[in-house]
């Protein structure tokens, strides 16, 4: 039982770049959240989407898009990679939607952008 | 914005100790929960606490709420070398999908 996997774990873009980080849980969970984890910010909501087919904004938004691609997977994309854009990211999943139940992380995504 | 702030920013004690970490929030919550991340990991769940509880344990660890007060504290006891972690506090109130992560606790358990 793998849980929740993340790939790439490390890569590095050149600004203006385009990548997406792909994540796949395997515990037959509706909800999944993609953070950015930054020194001294603790984890800042993304985009997160409640079910299959749903989608909405986070804390942070600005210069991602997402993908939710069926009930396992839930993509990130950066278009125009920023300097600013340098974090981990973190995808999640929760089976009862976080105001019930316990989220579950995957191992991250270091991205650097230079 | 982040809704709960966790109090110390780092705590280094001797293994064998107790340790204490607190997390204060600013609106009304449905639960509180704590994650553990290991160094260059992902974050795992610890302990959920609803606002209708006041103190729950599991284990080693004990959590209390104080919703009066807006805050709770995570203790554990017997610290062990293998508990030095970064400690989150994370908040879930309002929408049913956003859960608010605080910005840590670095607890160093000295062998």
């Amino acid at each position: 039982n793998a849980g929740v996997t993340q790939t790439p774990k490390f890569q590095v873009l050149k600004t203006g770049q385009s990548m997406t980080l792909q994540c796949a849980q395997d515990m037959n969970h509706n909800s999944m959240y993609w953070y950015r984890q930054d020194p001294g910010m603790g984890l800042r909501l993304i985009y997160y989407s409640a079910s299959e087919g749903t989608t909405d904004k986070g804390e942070v938004p600005n210069g991602y898009n997402v993908s939710r691609l069926n009930k396992r997977e839930f993509s990130l994309r950066l278009e125009s990679a920023a300097p600013s854009q340098t974090s981990v990211y973190f995808c999640a999943s929760s089976g009862q939607g976080a105001n019930t139940g316990e989220l579950f992380f995957g191992e991250g995504s270091r991205l650097t952008v230079l | 914005s982040q809704q709960g702030e966790e109090d110390p920013q780092a705590l280094s004690i001797q293994e064998g100790e107790n340790a204490t970490m607190n997390c204060s929030y600013k609106t009304s919550i449905n639960n509180l929960q704590w994650y553990r991340q290991n160094s260059g990991r992902g974050l795992v769940h610890l302990i959920l606490i609803r606002s209708n509880e006041r103190e729950k344990h599991s284990g080693r660890l004990r959590v209390t709420l104080d919703t009066s007060k807006k805050s709770s504290s995570l203790l554990i006891t017997a610290s062990r070398a293998a508990d030095t972690a970064s400690y989150f506090c994370a908040t879930s109130g309002g929408s049913n999908y956003k859960l608010t992560f605080g910005k840590g606790t670095l607890l160093t358990v000295n062998p």
